[in-house]
């Protein structure tokens, strides 16, 4: 079955770290770009980060650049997304999306998505 | 960036009846290639999002026929031909030519 399930969130003061984990079955991980999507309390989708199938290239919005860090390890079929100095505004249910072409250079859909794990930034 | 502008925001339907939502960018989504890189996502309550339409025109896997997507350049249309109870959720447009980042519209309730 095609899955994506992610992990890691969880309650974190302002300042702090939290390592989200999305880990993919039913299709080839390596040869799928990788994307992770959040959701404000009451907002729309937000893109946040994205990863080539190969790891090779990285993009980030401009709201977590130099603070998150996406990344994927093949042996593991997993995602990953290292984020550090959160922000109140961080707080979100963050969706791990795969790709639908396989290693393509650049995604222009999202065609599987995860149920989400939700991050919470409070003193 | 690219904003993404859809309307209406909430959209009361009733079962049987057409739906139809707007979407509208500020920079052209039309590639070099023919294709216009928009692409429609509902987001169901206590679901993850799926893809319903992609590249402006195409049904995602198992998306029903009464699901179509129209539009080129900056202006797109998704609509369903006859709302089933099943449809409620938010409906997103995303553009994906001018990423990153990729962009998503505000989103639009659909409400039976």
């Amino acid at each position: 079955e095609l899955q994506l399930v992610e992990s890691g969130g969880g309650l974190v003061q302002p300042g702090g770290s939290l390592r989200l984990s999305c880990v993919g079955s039913g299709f080839t991980f390596d040869d799928f770009g990788m994307h992770w999507v959040r959701q404000r309390p009451g907002k729309g989708l937000e893109w946040v980060a994205s990863i080539t199938w190969n790891g090779g290239h990285t993009d980030y919005a401009d709201s977590v650049k130099g603070r998150f860090t996406i990344s994927r390890d093949s042996a593991m079929n997993s995602l990953y997304l290292q984020m550090s100095s959160l922000r109140l505004e961080d707080m979100a249910l963050y969706y791990c999306a795969k790709g639908g072409v396989a290693n393509a250079p650049i995604d222009f859909y999202f065609d599987l998505w995860g149920r989400g794990t939700l991050v919470t930034v409070s003193s | 960036d690219v904003v993404m502008t859809q309307s209406p925001l909430s959209l009361p339907v009733t079962p049987g009846e057409p739906a139809s939502i707007s979407c509208r960018s500020s920079q052209s989504l039309l590639h070099s290639n023919g294709y216009n890189f928009l692409d429609w996502y509902l987001h169901k309550p206590g679901q993850p999002p799926q893809l319903l339409i992609y590249l402006g025109s195409n049904r995602a896997s198992g998306v029903p026929d009464r699901f179509s997507g129209s539009g080129s350049g900056t202006d797109f249309t998704l609509k369903i031909s006859r709302v089933e109870a099943e449809d409620v959720g938010v409906y997103y447009c995303m553009q994906a030519l001018h990423s990153p980042p990729y962009t998503f519209g505000q989103g639009t309730k659909l409400e039976i």
